[in-house]
């Protein structure tokens, strides 16, 4: 069954350092997405993307944010200036357009310190 | 805009009896209703899902949800539960038209007891 692939599984970065959060969709699917779960809280949504922009974001993705999909294949969240508020586990997901329901990747784990 | 009420926070069961998890939710536009499982240190699996037609959906692993729009209810229930399905179980709802973004509940975790 085809899968989200999410790198790394887990990173601890310094507060103030930058990340990037790698994803790989599903092939042939067109959407795709940003969700983040703070420990003990619920999913949260941050953004999702379409055609090559963002189609809609949250409240929580500010100008620290951003993503892109440099190469057709992979999709990116980076954050400029992690805050240790930051912590937390994020999740891509990917959707096609026929088959409404989201494949979510197995995460990455942000610790910031 | 949309809103995801998981009533039970915990829910531990002993093996072999039956399991309710319970839904509600709030929205102003026709919906779409999921339930994700999330196992310890795992990402969010698709258990089922509702669109549109039959209100009973039967998802992966013997699990059920009825999708009640009087109630704006989508409760998951499994007759019979095993220690495997101790887990994470995340209600969730978008606008329909797809590609909308998931709101989540607080989720339930559910604890099957030997």
């Amino acid at each position: 069954e085809p899968e989200v692939t999410q790198t790394p599984s887990h990173q601890v970065t310094q507060m103030g350092q930058e990340v990037i959060l790698r994803c790989v969709p599903i092939s042939n699917h067109l959407y795709f997405y940003w969700y983040r779960q703070i420990l003990g809280q619920k999913v949260e949504f941050l953004v999702s993307f379409y055609n090559n922009e963002i189609s809609e974001k949250s409240e929580i993705f500010d100008d620290q944010f951003s993503v892109e999909r440099p190469d057709g294949s992979n999709f990116t969240l980076k954050i400029r200036s992690t805050k240790l508020e930051d912590s937390a586990m994020y999740f891509c997901a990917s959707e096609g357009t026929t088959n409404y329901g989201y494949t979510f990747g197995s995460g990455t784990r942000l610790t910031v310190v | 805009a949309q809103s995801v009420t998981q009533l039970d926070s915990q829910v531990p069961v002993f093996e072999e009896a039956p399991v309710e998890l319970r839904c509600n939710y709030s929205s102003s536009v026709s919906v779409y209703l999921f339930w994700y499982v999330q196992y310890p240190n795992q990402g969010l699996q698709l258990l089922l899902k509702y669109l549109s037609g039959s209100t009973l959906v039967k998802g992966i692993n013997g699990f059920e949800a009825e999708f009640n729009k009087s109630q704006t209810s989508f409760h998951l229930r499994k007759p019979s539960v095993h220690i495997s399905d101790t887990a994470e179980y995340f209600c969730a709802v978008s606008a329909q038209g797809g590609s909308e973004k998931l709101v989540f509940g607080k989720g339930t975790k559910l604890t099957v007891n030997p």
